[in-house]
């Protein structure tokens, strides 16, 4: 079946513009996480959604970032008022349940935002 | 606080030769959960093995094998008989069980890149 999509693929942005990703995770999996990967600090967890509910935002790194989930499927990372050093690779990975236990992540190829 | 370390940045090695890439975790829960992805030139990451604290088991699958050892909280991964097909960055993670809400986030090592050279 078909995998996590994100869009765009890239997405370059003048500092202090406002963007959106968007990704669409595997049908019928209810967790969703966003993370973000750049050079200087690999691979950084931002927020998870269950279901439409998003119970941890400790990774968000600024009053910048916010994301939703609407109808348990397509969520949308916005980043508000864009700096440079927001440029980086945003991830996306779902997976059936929330339960590190029993369900692997499954990532999508990710969205390289550039901050110009 | 979890914390994962991936004390080799980047690995060359020729093909056919075997290649072990290191995984050192730090975690202060009894239950937890190891994984390995995979990131090739492509970008996706991709699932390779997700383990928990409970199962020290060393496990095999095909050419990869995996070695887990709570003494030294190291969850080592290597390579057999290498290909360049294996050339990739190879990132190790960790997740925890009761740490709340944060529990069900991947903390991943800084990634070691992997070159197999024909």
């Amino acid at each position: 079946g078909a995998g996590v999509s994100q869009s765009p693929s890239n997405k370059v942005t003048e500092k202090g513009k406002d963007v959106e990703l968007r990704c669409d995770p595997i049908s019928g999996h209810t967790a969703l996480y966003w993370y973000r990967q750049s050079l200087g600090q690999g691979l950084e967890f931002l927020i998870y959604f269950q279901g439409n509910s998003a119970p941890d935002k400790s990774g968000l790194p600024s009053d910048r970032f916010s994301a939703e989930r609407t109808g348990g499927s397509v969520s949308t990372l916005t980043i508000q008022r864009t700096q440079q050093e927001d440029s980086a690779v945003y991830l996306c990975a779902s997976s059936l349940d929330a339960s590190p236990n029993s369900y692997e992540q499954y990532f999508g190829p990710g969205t390289r935002l550039t901050v110009t | 606080a979890q914390k994962v370390t991936q004390a080799q940045t980047e690995i060359s090695v020729v093909e056919k030769e075997d290649v072990t890439l290191d995984c050192v975790y730090e975690t202060r829960d009894t239950t937890y959960y190891l994984f390995w992805y995979k990131q090739p030139p492509s970008g996706e990451l991709v699932f390779l093995i997700r383990r928990n604290s409970f199962d020290e088991q060393n496990e095999i699958s095909g050419r990869y094998s995996w070695n887990f050892q709570k003494s030294t909280s190291s969850f080592n991964f290597t390579i057999t008989a290498s290909q360049v097909v294996d050339s990739a960055v190879y990132f190790c993670a960790l997740s925890e069980r009761y740490s709340g809400a944060g529990s069900y986030q991947l903390t991943f090592g800084k990634g070691t890149k992997l070159s197999v050279i024909p």
